[in-house]
Parts: structure tokens; C-alpha cells; sequence
């Protein structure tokens, strides 16, 4: 069965600074990836998502994440946060072509000090 | 236009009780998804459909959960019996097509307590 893992359950940054989250999967076939976020009080929606070409893909609200196979990572990145990011980030992977469910990370709970 | 609504948005129950949450898919999507989510983890695929018809139950915990969505459209998820390992956040999201790459919509999620 696959498995992800998210290496910090916790961040606390400073506006304006540089974010990486750390995921890593198990699962050595082709997989889909995706970044979920939630915002406080709203529901989770998805930040970007990859499944081929292009490694480095951009989402929205200037979220980056770059897929590398050989490390099963699927690292997410921004180089200027802001105070808004404050929320719960999930990394997610399905089996590309194979069954649809996601299976998701424990979540990186983020904090942004003004 | 609206998103994925669910209903009740909370319920507290006693265990033993049976109990039914509701899940309204973005109109035309095909698949509905069920997750579960408990305290500090992420979401847990439950189960999945398109259209009507069950895809995948891998993820169903036991034969107390069962799940339907007889047109294609409104699912229900039940539980039969509940008990107290039952209480989580459970989610539902559509997409617009079938097919893993997918984006899925998720909704507010209903968040069960069981006593």
C-alpha cells in the first residue's frame, strides 16, 4: 500500500520568508501528486497538482513544488510567504491510471508571524 | 456555482446508534469521493463512485459502514452500530470527470461524535 510522509507537522515562519514542505511517498509505479490546503474556517482545496511532463509545477497563490523520482519527493516551496498562508498543508499521491482515492499525509500545520 | 455541500455539518450520537450523513456533489460531476479524517491526521480514503456505481470499498473500516448513491448524483455514507473509534471528521469531494489525475472539490465535511 502507498503511504506519504510529511516531515514537519509544525512550521512557524516570519512574513517574508522562504517555505519549503517537506512529502515523500511510498509507491514505486507511476503516481499523480497533489498539495492540498486549509485555510482557517474553509474547506480543503487543492493548491497544484502533477502527474507528468514538466517536474517543477506551479499552483496557485505563488505555491511551487518540484517532483523528483528518484527521491520519491514532491517537496512544496514559496519564496515569500505571507501572514494569509496560515493554514494546514497535505501532501497527497494516487496510483496514476489506477484506483482514484488520494492518500494523504498527516499535514503540515503552518503558522505565519506578522 | 455551489460547492460540495454535506449534512448534517455535525452529529452527536450514542453508541449503538445507526447513523446517515449526507453528501451533495458539485452538479454533473461524476465521482464522489469519502474520506475520514480523526484528530492531528490527514483524510482516510473511505470509498469512491462514479455515477452510480461503487468503484472502490477498499478503504470501508468494517461492514458496519456501507455507502450508496443510487442516482448518480446525492451519496449517503451509514453507519450501522456506531462506537466511539467512529468519531472523526468525514469528508466528501466530487470531481468533474473520472480518472486519478482529477482535481477533487471537497466539502465542509461533517464531524461525528459518537458517545
Amino acid at each position: 500500500a502507498q503511504s506519504v510522509s510529511q516531515h514537519n507537522h509544525h512550521v512557524i515562519l516570519s512574513e517574508a520568508a522562504s517555505l519549503e514542505l517537506g512529502c515523500n511517498y511510498s509507491y514505486g509505479g507511476t503516481v499523480n501528486l497533489f498539495w492540498y490546503v486549509q485555510y482557517p474556517g474553509q474547506h480543503l482545496q487543492l493548491l497544484l497538482k502533477y502527474f507528468s511532463g514538466d517536474p517543477l509545477v506551479k499552483g496557485i497563490k505563488g505555491f511551487e513544488a518540484e517532483f523528483i523520482k528518484s527521491k520519491f519527493s514532491f517537496n512544496l516551496r514559496k519564496p515569500s510567504v505571507q501572514w494569509s498562508d496560515t493554514a494546514e498543508y497535505f501532501c497527497a499521491v494516487n496510483r496514476g491510471g489506477g484506483a482514484d482515492g488520494l492518500t494523504f499525509g498527516k499535514g503540515t500545520h503552518l503558522i505565519i508571524q506578522p | 456555482g455551489a460547492g460540495v455541500s454535506q449534512s448534517p455539518r455535525y452529529k452527536v450520537t450514542k453508541r449503538g446508534q445507526d447513523v446517515a450523513l449526507r453528501c451533495d456533489p458539485i452538479s454533473g460531476h461524476v465521482s464522489l469521493y469519502w474520506y475520514r479524517q480523526a484528530l492531528g491526521q490527514g483524510p482516510e480514503f473511505l470509498t469512491y463512485f462514479n455515477y452510480e456505481a461503487q468503484q472502490d470499498k477498499s478503504g470501508l473500516p468494517n461492514d458496519r459502514f456501507s455507502a450508496e448513491r443510487p442516482e448518480g448524483s446525492i451519496s449517503t455514507l451509514t453507519i450501522q452500530r456506531t462506537e466511539q473509534r467512529d468519531s472523526a471528521m468525514y469528508r466528501c469531494a466530487s470531481s468533474l470527470e473520472q480518472g486519478a489525475f482529477e482535481t477533487q472539490y471537497f466539502g465542509p465535511g461533517t464531524r461525528l461524535l459518537v458517545l
